[in-house]
């Protein structure tokens, strides 16, 4: 069975700009969460959606946006970027929000901001 | 939010038995604990979960005593692929409102021949 798929694997953009990332959840999972991980730390939590809704947000600026399809893909949108959104974005799925469903990364995209 | 305290690193040798322990002395009555592996480059991968006594399954076992304030991660015979960080994380349990992960800085555990 495919695992969380997540594309582009890697990418370059300059100050200023815009970028999309996109992530497909593991098939069933209904479930999409967003996470941040810069060099040397773990990763922080972002946004998760579930059902297309958002159901939680980590304490990241406007500028970090995302939303999930009705095929429970989702992307994240982040704006006017910063040399220190320079970080692996990595995606995660689960079957619903629940108290105990364990989430299933994807291997990230690799995000430099020159 | 239950923090969790997990020592920074852990040397070991092929063939030995690795036990990683994890404080969570603030974890929540509907909490669960979860552990993931991480190679550099890639994402987490979820290796076990569970809320009390003990769980097994085909990479590792977890041990939660009786007040829950703490876990160990055991990972029996380990080969040099064991390398990683290895992140502790108390799943804070809200039914239907969301099960965000709150990662620390993790274990990396370095195994030699």
């Amino acid at each position: 069975d495919a695992g969380v798929t997540q594309s582009p694997t890697h990418l370059i953009k300059t100050r200023g700009q815009q970028v999309t990332l996109r992530c497909s959840p593991i098939s069933g999972h209904k479930s999409v969460s967003w996470y941040q991980q810069v060099l040397g730390q773990g990763p922080q939590f972002i946004f998760q959606y579930y059902e297309k809704e958002e159901r939680g947000r980590g304490n990241f600026p406007d500028r970090f946006s995302a939303r999930q399809f009705p095929n429970y893909s989702s992307e994240l949108n982040v704006n006017a970027l910063l040399l220190g959104d320079s970080a692996l974005y990595l995606c995660a799925s689960s079957l619903d929000p629940g108290d105990n469903q364990p989430q299933h990364f994807g291997d990230g995209t690799r995000l430099s901001i020159l | 939010l239950a923090k969790t305290t997990q020592p920074i690193s852990m040397d070991s040798y092929e063939g030995q038995e690795v036990n990683i322990t994890c404080s969570h002395n603030n974890i929540a009555t509907n909490d669960y604990i979860t552990w993931y592996q991480q190679f550099p480059s890639q994402g987490p991968r979820f290796i076990i979960q569970g809320y009390k006594t003990k769980v097994t399954n085909e990479v590792a076992s977890l041990f939660i005593p009786a007040d829950r304030k703490s876990s160990t991660l055991s990972l029996p015979r380990v080969s040099l692929s064991d390398t990683a960080v290895y992140y502790c994380l108390v799943m804070e349990g809200r039914t239907g409102g969301g099960n965000k992960l709150t990662f620390g800085t993790g274990t990396q555990l370095k195994v030699e021949l």
